[in-house]
Parts: structure tokens; C-alpha cells; sequence
């Protein structure tokens, strides 16, 4: 099983501000199965990107993924206040099980 | 669009069987997409539970393999999570959700259904 550390557990940053969120995995990932998710509090998770880069429909493009192998990154350019959420990696290899990081916290300094 | 929605008992005694059903509307459930349950204790993080395509092929999570059975029912449109033996332990939130067969990633989530394992 793939497991997922994601660094740092909270940041703490102001709106207009970039983000750089973390990934790591214990082995590698192929691009094409690495997501971000962001998850606010009440609400279910909802995908930011896939394949490692690839936007999900509607999402702003101040938010880009990339990376490869084991080290993966979830940048957010220019914060909004709607920004400040928990963020998750996720692998989806060629076989279950699919593994979720342990989230970063976002939050407004 | 494709909407999921959760439905199920918000309680469940210990020993006992948690069951669940996601209801798949604004699409077909017989489509190239696997359809998933994720579940999330109060305060923690995501866990991946199983899958299903339309055909009745599954993925189960190994940690969680004995205990689990997903089900579809193509005539409702819909799949079920059954988890026995449950604890404390299994209470969480659980969501269904759609993994996108080109992207591969989970790109349709239910609003999420709580439960909660007590006697």
C-alpha cells in the first residue's frame, strides 16, 4: 500500500498570499494518478485536480498541480478567502487500494 | 449532471451491520465509471473503503475486506455498502462518489451520510 505524507499539517497564510502544499508518497506514484482534493468543514471533498496537473472542470487556475515520482505539489497562487480549507492528495494507482494523505489544514493568519 | 445522495440509519449498535445506499441520479449507473465508498471519522482524515463497476466486479480495501460487501442494483440506479461487525471505531461520515474512468480520479461525491456506532 502507497502511503501519502503531506507537509506541512497547517499553514497559516494570509488571502493574497501563495500556497505551496506538499505530497510525498512511500513509492512512486504515477502522474497520471495523483489528486488533490479540497474538503470545507460540513461539506464533502471535491476534486481540484487529477493526473497530477490537469484541473477539474470549473476550477480557478490560480490553483496548479505538478510533480512526479514520489514529490508532488498543490500550489495556490493568490489565496481567496474561499481558499482557506483542508486539502488532500490522493493516489489512484493501477490497483487499490486508493490511499488519501492525511491533509493540510489552510488556514487564515 | 450526475448527482449521488447517501441514504441509510445514523445509528448502528455495536456487532451490528452498518447499511448503505447511494442513489445515482442525472446519469446512468451502467456507465465506463467505478462507483466507490469513502468514509471519514469525526476529526481525521479520508479512507477509501471499496468500489464497483455496473457489472458486479469489486475492489475492497484490504483493511477492511472481510467485513465489507458493495452491491449494485442497476434497475434502481443505485449501490450499497454493507460493513459488519461494525465498532466505535467504524463511525465516521461516509460518502459514495464516482471514480471518473478517464481521469481515474473521484470526481462526483454525495453530501455524505454520519454514522455512528453506539448502543
Amino acid at each position: 500500500e502507497i502511503v501519502l505524507t503531506q507537509s506541512p499539517g497547517t499553514l497559516s497564510l494570509s488571502p493574497g498570499e501563495r500556497a505551496t502544499l506538499s505530497c510525498r508518497a512511500s513509492q512512486s506514484v504515477s502522474s497520471s494518478y495523483l489528486a488533490w482534493y479540497q474538503q470545507k468543514p460540513g461539506q464533502a471533498p471535491r476534486l481540484l485536480v487529477s493526473g497530477s496537473s490537469i484541473r477539474a472542470t470549473g476550477i480557478p487556475d490560480r490553483f496548479s498541480g505538478s510533480g512526479s515520482g514520489t514529490d508532488f505539489t498543490l500550489t495556490i497562487s493568490r489565496l481567496e478567502p474561499e481558499d482557506f480549507a483542508v486539502y488532500y492528495c490522493q493516489q489512484y494507482g493501477n490497483s487499490p487500494p486508493y490511499t488519501f494523505g492525511q491533509g493540510t489544514k489552510l488556514e487564515i493568519k | 449532471q450526475v448527482q449521488l445522495q447517501e441514504s441509510g440509519p445514523g445509528l448502528v449498535k455495536p456487532s451490528g451491520t452498518l447499511s448503505l445506499t447511494c442513489a445515482v441520479s442525472g446519469g446512468s449507473i451502467s456507465t465506463s465509471n467505478w462507483w466507490s465508498w469513502v468514509r471519514q471519522p469525526p476529526g481525521k482524515g479520508l479512507e477509501w473503503i471499496g468500489e464497483i463497476y455496473h457489472s458486479g466486479s469489486t475492489n475492497y480495501n484490504s483493511s477492511l475486506k472481510s467485513r465489507v460487501i458493495i452491491s449494485v442494483d442497476k434497475s434502481k440506479n443505485q449501490f450499497s455498502l454493507k460493513l459488519s461487525s461494525v465498532t466505535a471505531a467504524d463511525t465516521a461520515v461516509y460518502y459514495c462518489a464516482r471514480r471518473n474512468w478517464v481521469s481515474h480520479a473521484f470526481d462526483i461525491w454525495g453530501q455524505g451520510t454520519m454514522v455512528t456506532v453506539s448502543s
